[in-house]
């Protein structure tokens, strides 16, 4: 019973570098998000995606790029990371939007 | 503009219950939700509540739903050091049904 899968669990970047983050859900739900943590900041929506097929912005998107692969993969990418991006990215997923959503373990990413 | 409001720290001795308490500003709510995280870990779906409900009990779990105030609180009964966490209460607001607002989580310490 997986539920929601994330890889990397942890990356170390060099300013400038790109890098793709995976995330994969095995409960056949139709919405699925992508959040970003940081100390005193809770939690805030980069991207999200309502249904496959459809993505849209969330409240602090800009320096991201994300794709709905198809009803279980939802990829999140930085083109040209930044120190600013480092942060603690957790992936989630819900049956229809905007009811309960269920969270992967997070991936630790570092840029230097 | 919407916001769930919640205090950081929490302190309760083992075997006490623990009173979390979360604020919203959203009154069509549709769902109110309590998250929890461990270290290292992700949000893990605690309990949700229907906003036509007023109370929902799940074994050591009780949350209570005071509409008219816009308030929401987690009673953990007889606190255990597994416990020790933090709490993210969020919420669904009728007109964005499309993401959760999170607040800032409070942080449950337990004292021996």
């Amino acid at each position: 019973n997986a539920g929601v899968t994330q890889t990397p669990k942890f990356q170390v970047l060099k300013t400038g570098q790109s890098m793709t983050l995976q995330c994969a859900q095995d409960m056949n739900h139709n919405s699925m998000y992508w959040y970003r943590q940081d100390p005193g900041m809770g939690l805030r929506l980069i991207y999200y995606s309502a249904s496959e097929g459809t993505t849209d912005k969330g409240e602090v998107p800009n320096g991201y790029n994300v794709s709905r692969l198809n009803k279980r993969e939802f990829s999140l990418r930085l083109e040209s990371a930044a120190p600013s991006q480092t942060s603690v990215y957790f992936c989630a997923s819900s049956e229809m939007s905007g009811q309960p959503q269920h969270f992967g373990d997070g991936t630790r990413l570092s840029i230097l | 503009g919407e916001d769930v409001e919640q205090s950081l720290f929490l302190s309760v001795r083992e075997g006490d219950s623990s009173v979390i308490n979360c604020t919203y500003t959203d009154s069509s709510s549709t769902y109110l939700y309590w998250y929890k995280q461990e270290p290292g870990a992700g949000l893990q779906l605690l309990t949700y509540i229907f906003s036509n409900m007023d109370m929902k009990q799940d074994q050591r779990l009780t949350v209570l739903l005071n509409k008219k105030d816009k308030h929401l609180s987690l009673r953990i009964a007889d606190t255990q050091t597994g416990d020790s966490a933090i709490y993210f209460c969020a919420e669904t607001p009728w007109r964005r049904d499309d993401k959760i607002i999170f607040g800032k989580g409070t942080r449950l310490h337990i004292l021996p």
